[in-house]
């Protein structure tokens, strides 16, 4: 069975810095893994996704992250965050194995930027 | 404009009142998926579609019904609330199986 843990479930931070979120998946296959944002009051959209190639993944806003598979790893990054970029943040999976379209959400991570 | 949409937006009833989410997609997508999102939790699967009268149980569908007669609609059917299913309901839909998933604005239920 695959799972996803978000180590942070809060993150504040200051604008115009960087930011990192952790994401740690289990699978025992070859897995896609997936960033979403939601902000306030609203659904989720794609941030960034890895299916394979390079582990270095750019998204969209600025945002970046790297697969890692000897750690398990998935962690989004932002070099200079801005006010907008306070959400909540969730990473997935899904793999070859899974039924369907399953995605296997974590808890999710508050971003909350402060000027 | 390329969308998922879900109706109602808000919707508080009570124990027992059999009631429906609808979802729509203009994508022509084959796949579509139910989450429930509870604080902390992140979004668990309800059911999921991968095609018109083809679906199945996600992680949590009890208490729930799906049925998949157009490729455009999957609606969400609770024959019989409970307080328990109070929560926050997305619908999503994609081209394929692991094709980003596009999520509608949510539906915010209340059971009394």
């Amino acid at each position: 069975a695959q799972s996803v843990t978000q180590l942070d479930s809060q993150v504040p931070v200051f604008e115009e810095a960087p930011v990192e979120l952790r994401c740690n998946y289990s699978s025992s296959v070859s897995v896609y893994l997936f960033w979403y944002v939601q902000y306030p009051n609203q659904g989720l959209q794609l941030l960034l996704k890895y299916l394979s190639g390079s582990t270095l993944v750019k998204g969209i806003n600025g945002f970046e992250a790297e697969f890692n598979k000897s750690q398990t790893s998935f962690h989004l990054r932002k070099p200079s965050v801005h006010i907008s970029d306070t959400a909540e943040y969730f990473c997935a999976v899904t793999s070859s194995k899974a039924a369907g379209n399953k995605l296997t959400f974590g808890g999710g991570t508050r971003v909350l930027v402060k000027p | 404009e390329a969308q998922v949409t879900q109706n109602p937006r808000y919707l508080i009833t009570v124990t027992g009142k059999k009631l429906t989410v609808t979802c729509s997609q203009n994508m022509n997508h084959e796949y579509m998926s139910w989450y429930r999102q509870d604080p902390g939790l992140g979004l668990r699967q309800i059911y999921y579609s991968m095609n018109v009268e083809v679906t199945d149980k996600g992680d949590v569908p009890e208490g729930y019904k799906v049925s998949r007669k157009e490729k455009r609609n999957f609606p969400l059917i609770l024959e019989s609330p409970s307080p328990n299913q109070t929560s926050l309901y997305f619908c999503a839909s994609s081209l394929g199986r692991y094709e980003t998933q596009y999520f509608g604005p949510g539906t915010r239920l209340l059971v009394l």
